[in-house]
């Protein structure tokens, strides 16, 4: 059984950039989420995704958007980068819609720096 | 607004002890108390959770005790040990599915 892979794992963008950041879920995984965990935070939920359909979203702006694919991999992406924006992001896979009493599988994270 | 807290940025005990780490939490519709332990350059991994209609669950060493009327959860690891050394953080998850964590807390277990 796979875990939940990230990529890539570190990434240095310019400010103003659009960047993409990749996840593959954890075999038999349908709902994947994406979190923002800034230096010294907890982490900070972005959205949802259940069957390719967003279901959640946390308190970001447009420019963040995801989407999930077929086979349950995932993408998200950042447009107009900020330096703000400079945070460990991870990915989250669960086998359920939306009930997680037992915990999500987190993948290692993708690092990225906006300079 | 910050819905779920730990207070104590960092605990250090002696390998053998007990370690108690608190969260303290404002929302009372979370159903679930997580909590989750990180190494460095490691994503989250799940320790324990509770369903708020519950006041304890234990698994092996660590035990989660909820106090609702306080709105205040905590961890307890008996016998702490060097290798749970980490950053531990507590997360509250409602009827959405989504975690809402603390700011964690860096346990250092000393032998």
């Amino acid at each position: 059984e796979t875990g939940v892979t990230q990529s890539p794992t570190h990434l240095i963008k310019t400010r103003g950039q659009q960047v993409t950041l990749r996840c593959s879920s954890q075999s038999g995984h349908n709902t994947v989420s994406w979190y923002q965990q800034a230096l010294g935070q907890g982490p900070q939920f972005i959205f949802q995704y259940y069957r390719e359909e967003e279901n959640g979203r946390g308190n970001f702006p447009p420019r963040f958007s995801g989407l999930q694919f077929p086979n349950y991999s995932s993408e998200l992406n950042v447009n107009a980068l900020e330096l703000d924006d400079s945070a460990l992001y991870l990915c989250a896979s669960s086998p359920t819609g939306t009930r997680v009493n037992y915990g999500y599988t987190f993948g290692s994270g993708t690092r990225l720096t906006v300079v | 607004d910050q819905q779920v807290k730990q207070n104590s940025p960092s605990l250090s005990v002696q390998e053998g002890r007990i370690s108690i780490l608190n969260c303290d939490y404002t929302n009372s519709m979370f159903d679930y108390f997580l909590w989750y332990k990180k190494y460095p350059a490691e994503g989250p991994t799940f320790l324990i959770s509770i369903s708020s209609i519950k006041d304890k669950n234990e698994d092996g060493r660590f035990t989660v005790f909820l106090n609702k009327s306080a709105k205040h959860l905590s961890l307890h690891i008996v016998p702490s040990q060097p290798g749970d050394s980490a950053v531990y953080f507590c997360a509250g998850s409602g009827n959405t599915g989504k975690l809402i964590f603390g700011q964690g807390t860096t346990l250092q277990v000393k032998p």
